[in-house]
């Protein structure tokens, strides 16, 4: 079984400063994490993965992700916030390839001027 | 990169009336692909699995005769909503596991916004 619990329902940030988007996980075996944005009414682009390599992730527009196992945590960080940055963003873990994906809650994120 | 293109984007229908969203893997080979259901402000809930050739797998609490969900061929899978309703209104979204030596992982159509009127 598996499951993941995103913190925060919502998160409000200004302009320049930085983001956490925090997710824990459960899961039986080894997992694969990943981190989606979901601009309104869109459908879901991969911000980046873990899938049992390096754990510090580097994703696309400037976020990064790292697996602590100890934590059983996958945090979301970005240095400083962009307007465009607005979205809904879901932590997911499957167990493996072909395996269905388990979404957290979703965090959304408000990007103050 | 593997594109899923999802249509329509958006359809409204009359209630009791039938609706088919349409899910095709562009430049790849999709043989799983699975539907989601997204309500307002709320998070993405698996609805089931569709494989080539086979039936598909329903999640607990789904109905299989009011969602049915064919996978005719490689590259398409298609969901219909039955006989729908009011509450049946929802964002609905599918997902394609990418290829066998493709960068690992799933993409996503873009999403079909479901209204009933």
């Amino acid at each position: 079984a598996q499951s993941v619990t995103q913190l925060d329902s919502h998160v409000s940030v200004s302009e320049g400063t930085p983001v956490l988007l925090r997710c824990n996980y459960s899961s039986s075996y080894s997992p694969s994490l990943f981190w989606y944005v979901q601009h309104p009414n869109k459908g879901l682009q991969l911000l980046l993965k873990y899938t049992s390599a390096a754990t510090l992730v580097k994703g696309i527009n400037g976020f990064e992700a790292e697996f602590k196992k100890s934590e059983t945590s996958f945090h979301l960080t970005k240095p400083s916030a962009h307007m465009s940055d607005a979205a809904e963003y879901f932590c997911v873990v499957t167990l493996g390839a072909g395996n269905k994906l388990t979404f957290g809650g979703g965090t959304r994120v408000l990007v103050k001027p | 990169g593997a594109v899923v293109s999802q249509h329509p984007s958006w359809v409204i229908c009359k209630s009791g009336t039938s609706v088919k969203i349409e899910c095709r893997s562009l430049d790849f080979q999709a043989t799983t692909m699975f539907w989601y259901r997204q309500f307002p402000k709320q998070s993405l809930m698996l609805m089931a699995t569709s494989n080539e050739g086979s039936k598909a797998t329903y999640e607990q609490g789904v109905e299989k005769d009011k969602f049915l969900i064919n996978h005719a061929s490689l590259t398409l899978s298609t969901l219909t909503v039955t006989s729908a309703h009011p509450e049946d209104s929802s964002f609905y979204i599918c997902s394609a596991i990418l290829p066998t030596g493709d960068d690992y992982g799933y993409t996503f159509g873009s999403g079909t916004r479901l209204t009933v009127v």
